[in-house]
């Protein structure tokens, strides 16, 4: 399974868009990303997935670059419920086996 | 609710009972999974049931018995837990092991 390295922690302000990047330099060829969210004392909760460019939904959008080495979770106009851990998975190629969650990114929105 | 439940939500037990948790996924998925989450730390993947294969991580102690009947249901049989045993243990299922999870709202287990 690809590692992941995200950043502990990122704080942002009401109506902003933060971009969380992932980075997963030895990801697979036929590996996907997966993006999760987590709010405290609850499982985490399917945000995105994407293989290659550009992938939106009603939540996110999340960018993957040609080399696929790195993705970027974008959450529009933040509000405080966003307040979560976002965590990036990578690596569906392989055995379940390597499952792993890293150790994500907590996201505090401020007023 | 992302259909996928879980019995008890909040579980206190002493170091000798026994105890189990169940996990029921109504989505017609093939794969399900036991992750324990200790107080700030990442999950833990514990356990995973699919049609192609059936995975343990070798560091969950053998105090923890997964069972799985069928591919709606999964249970966590615990015996002689210990106090660091304690954590928010959350199930999930997927259509097969590659498919992104659902979770269930977690058990939170208490070892005293």
């Amino acid at each position: 399974l690809a590692k992941t390295t995200q950043p502990i922690s990122m704080d942002s302000y009401e109506g902003q868009e933060v971009n969380i990047t992932c980075s997963h330099n030895n990801i697979a060829t036929n590996d996907y990303i997966t993006w999760y969210q987590q709010f405290p004392s609850q499982g985490p909760r399917f945000i995105i997935q994407g293989y290659k460019t550009k992938v939106t939904n009603e939540v996110a959008s999340l960018f993957i670059p040609a080399d696929r080495k790195s993705s970027t979770l974008s959450l529009p106009r933040v509000s405080l419920s966003d307040t979560a851990v976002y965590y990036c998975l990578v690596g569906l190629s392989g055995s379940a086996r390597q499952l792993t969650f890293g150790s994500g990114t907590q996201l505090t929105v401020l007023p | 609710e992302t259909g996928v439940t879980q019995t008890p939500r909040h579980l206190v037990m002493g170091m000798t009972n026994k105890k189990s948790l169940k996990c029921e996924q109504h989505l017609g998925h093939n794969a399900m999974y036991w992750y324990k989450q200790s107080a700030k730390k990442p999950l833990e993947l514990m356990f995973v049931y699919s049609l192609e294969e059936r995975v343990e991580n070798n560091s969950v102690p053998s105090r923890f018995s997964p069972e799985c009947p069928n591919s709606s249901h999964l249970f966590l049989h615990l015996h002689t837990l210990q106090p660091e045993d304690s954590a928010l243990y959350l199930c999930a299922s997927s259509q097969d092991w590659r498919g992104f999870q659902y979770f269930g709202p977690g058990t939170r287990l208490l070892v005293l």
